[in-house]
């Protein structure tokens, strides 16, 4: 089956700075989708995103189909941005996150 | 508002004792689907519909039965719940199966005693 990483798998951040995250796939997928689990355990729909390049607010995506991955940019990171960025292929196939912390 | 919701939120039960976490849908979407997430194992997908009366295995399918009589509702049903059942359970809906955006619910956080 399709094997997704996501790296790295922690980062700490100071408020303000950016970070960029990024989800591997080993095989050619139709859907792709980051999503954001906060420390209360809900999970938020970020993008989707099986090609192209999409932005919202400070957070934007890509995925280069071709080359079977995909970027999670984040700007001007904020304390709320905590929590863990998953990215899931096709029957939602997820990773295994990245879990980020943002400080003050 | 478009939403996907689950009940109960938290339960924690016993051993044994039979229970229904219900989900249910209000945007029409054919696909809905249930995954368990542990720690270090992430979000794994349990069984999944794609549409009425239509159900097929996820990855770890033991110990659940699903039903999907109505559209907009897919409740996941533990018979004889054991403690390796505790997780974390998600619903999730889509309009397009695999290839569309899936939306989720809050969350569901059971403890089997």
């Amino acid at each position: 089956g399709i094997q997704v990483e996501q790296s790295p798998p922690d980062l700490i951040l100071q408020e303000g700075a950016n970070s960029t995250l990024r989800c591997n796939f080993s095989d050619s997928v139709n859907n792709l989708q980051w999503f954001h689990q906060n420390p209360w355990g809900q999970l938020i729909n970020l993008f989707y995103i099986p090609s192209g390049t999409k932005q919202n607010g400070r957070l934007s995506a890509t995925t280069v189909a071709t080359e079977r991955y995909s970027l999670l940019y984040i700007s001007s990171s904020q304390t709320t941005d905590s929590g863990v960025y998953f990215c899931a292929v096709d029957k939602l196939i997820f990773g295994t996150g990245t879990r980020l912390q943002v400080f003050p | 508002e478009a939403q996907v919701t689950q009940n109960p939120r938290y339960l924690i039960t016993v051993t044994g004792k039979k229970l229904t976490v219900t989900c249910s849908q209000n945007m029409n979407h054919e696909y809905m689907s249930w995954y368990r997430q542990d720690p270090g194992l992430g979000l794994r997908q349990i069984y999944y519909s794609m549409n009425v009366e239509v159900t097929d295995k996820g990855d770890v399918p033991e110990g659940y039965k699903v039903s999907r009589k109505e559209k907009r509702n897919f409740p996941l049903i533990l018979e004889s719940p054991s403690p390796n059942q505790t997780s974390l359970y998600f619903c999730a809906s889509g309009s397009l199966g695999f290839n569309g955006e899936l939306f989720f619910g809050e969350g569901s956080r059971l403890t089997v005693l």
